[in-house]
């Protein structure tokens, strides 16, 4: 079993709409968690960073950890075709490892 | 800020030929630097990492080797290039044991 599921996907919304990209960890040490935004024939570039359970907002993005259930997600309000890309969830130890999922690809529709 | 540089961009090398990939990074010091693969459609493999100068250590063992020369020079090589060594390689830097890894545009390698 890997330590870090996320939903394979794809994924395909309409432009506007809020998309919810979801996954799970097995390993009760990760502390820190991440999400990327990977476009194609590009390296994944950072989007969310965040430390222990709640919330964390920076504009359309909103990342949440669950530490009770072991799941984070990723909210994007008022999607763009823009936000079209692979997206990659990825979880530290306080050692620093990182352990990442192999990725949702989402297609906003225009 | 942080800057990663990777190149080539793209390179096609026949099975059984030399690879030198080459990292630098730029705006950090003494970072703790990371050579990653992607397949296509897959997720990240960590192939090495290192700490400083010198220091390399090895995820998976294959037909790949890393280098540290300098403080912000991190290079990926081989001997000689498999089929199975194909994808996308990307360079990746941490700044500190909390902070988030920072990639690089990468480097995708066919073998042909």
């Amino acid at each position: 079993q890997k330590e870090v599921e996320q939903d394979p996907g794809p994924l395909s919304v309409p432009e506007g709409a809020i998309v919810s990209l979801n996954c799970t960890y097995s390993n009760s040490a990760f502390q820190y968690f991440m999400w990327y935004r990977q476009y194609s024939r590009k390296g994944p570039e950072l989007l969310m960073y965040t430390y222990s359970s709640g919330n964390k907002e920076d504009g359309r993005f909103t990342a949440q950890v669950d530490k009770s259930s072991k799941y984070i997600s990723l909210f994007i309000r008022d999607s763009q075709p823009s936000d079209s890309a692979t997206y990659l969830c990825a979880a530290n130890t306080n050692a620093g490892k990182s352990t990442f999922g192999d990725g949702t690809t989402l297609t906003v529709k225009p | 800020s942080q800057t990663i540089h990777q190149w080539p961009a793209t390179l096609v090398q026949p099975v059984g030929s030399p690879l030198s990939l080459e990292c630098t990074v730029e705006g950090t010091s003494n970072p703790n630097l990371y050579w990653y693969r992607q397949a296509a459609g897959r997720g990240l493999q960590l192939l090495f990492y290192s700490v400083g100068i010198g220091q390399i250590s090895s995820e998976v063992p294959q037909n790949l080797s890393a280098s540290r020369p300098q403080d912000r020079q991190f290079i990926l090589s081989s001997k000689k290039l498999l089929l199975s060594d194909s994808g996308f390689y990307l360079c990746a830097l941490k700044s500190g044991t909390d902070s988030p890894l920072h990639f690089g545009n990468g480097t995708r390698l066919t073998v042909t």
